[in-house]
Parts: C-alpha cells; structure tokens; sequence
C-alpha cells in the first residue's frame, strides 16, 4: 500500500497569512503515461464529507478559491493558502488515487 | 450536478450485518468512466477506503485486505445505486461511512452515515 504522511499534525495561521501543508508518499504518484501526478487534497469541517480542492497535485476544483494551490511531483507535494480566510479553518488532506486501495494521510488541523 | 444520497441504518449489533445504499443522480451507475466507491472515517483509523464497483462493459470490484472476505459492493442498475454489506461486524467497525464516486479524484460524496456496532 502507498503510505501518506503529512507534516504538520497540526497549524495555527493568522488570518491574511500563508498557510503550507506537506505531504509525502511511499512511491511515486508520478504517471508516465500523461505525465500527471495522481495526488489530490481536500479539506473536511465537522458534520461534514471531505471537499475536494486540488487534484492531478495542481488543477483546482470548479469553484475553489484561487488561493488555494498545490504543487509537487513524484513523492513530494505542497497545498499552500495564500492568505488564510476564517472559513478555511478545517483539516486536510492528501489523497493518492494512483493505485488501489486509496490512501490518504493523516490529516491537517488548520487553526487560527 | 451528481449527488450521492446514503441510506441505512446507525445502529448494528455484533456478528450481524451492515447494509447501506448510496443513491445515485445526474449520473448512471453504469457510467464507463467513473468508479463507485465506499469509505469510512474514524478517530483510530482516519479515512479508509474499503472498495469499489465499475462498469467497462462488465462489472469489476476492488476490495481493501483489510475487510476482503467480508466486504461485498454491489450495483443495482434498475434502482441506479449501489450498496454496501459489511459482514460480521465488531465494534472496530464503528465510524461514518460514506459513498463517494471518484473521477480521478473524489470530487462527490454522500452526506455520511454514523454506523455504531453495539448490542
């Protein structure tokens, strides 16, 4: 199985700042075929499923806010916040859908 | 706009059988191009897939190891949804579960179902 882990556990962001959480995988989500990366990241609220922001590691979802972006490649891969925003305090997280079973890591606390 | 309604219920004994169905509109169970899918989500485990169904001009199922042999997804095409049977449940099997369909990424997911396993 493809291993996720993110760093930080947890973050505390003031409002307007950049917010980065990292994750890194066992194996590289790096496909030949089309040159994407298989990665993905969402964030999640209480009460609430995961929302997809991010996925191919930098193609925002229909309707995320452009200051939410992803980078990396192959292992290692970066969601940065440019300026945090109160609604966008929540946990992340990684995803790889390169292979079955899907794994995520262990999530983010993003705080204020 | 696809959505994805789950229906089931919370409360399961142990050794008896978990069963949820995720309804599925503005797309087709038999769609060639997505897969259906079944997760679940728990303080100890984090977010764990457990398996998936999809159709390319016949039907394939993936399992996690760490519920094959219990685990069955089945689409039902007359009714365009899928379910969910976990057999021989333990309390460790407690924790939302949801249904969510994956093209590439999991970009819709039902709204969640809190399943506790408890005599």
């Amino acid at each position: 199985d493809i291993v996720m882990t993110q760093s930080p556990d947890s973050l505390a962001v003031s409002l307007g700042d950049r917010a980065t959480i990292n994750c890194k995988s066992s194996r590289s989500l790096l496909d030949n075929s089309n040159n994407k990366d298989h990665l993905a990241w969402y964030l999640q609220k209480p009460g609430q499923p995961p929302k997809l922001l991010i996925y191919w590691a930098s193609t925002r979802e229909s309707g995320v806010p452009d200051r939410f972006s992803g980078s990396g490649s192959g292992t290692d891969f970066t969601l940065t916040i440019s300026s945090l925003q109160a609604e966008d305090v929540a946990v992340y997280y990684c995803h790889q859908y390169d292979s079955v079973p899907y794994t995520f890591g262990q999530g983010t606390k993003l705080e204020i | 706009q696809v959505q994805l309604q789950q229906s089931g219920p919370g409360l399961v004994k142990p050794s008896q059988t978990l069963s949820l169905t995720c309804a599925i509109s503005g797309d087709s169970v038999s769609s060639n191009s997505v897969a259906w899918n079944w997760l679940r989500q728990s303080p100890s485990r984090g977010l764990e897939w457990l398996g998936r169904t999809y159709y390319r001009s016949k039907w394939f199922y993936d399992y996690a190891v760490s519920v094959k042999g219990r685990i069955t997804i089945n689409p039902d095409t007359s009714k365009n949804q899928f379910s969910l049977q976990l057999n021989s449940v333990t309390p460790e099997d407690t924790a939302v579960y949801y249904c969510a369909r994956v093209s590439p990424a999991f970009a819709y997911w039902g709204q969640g179902t809190l399943v506790t396993v408890s005599s």
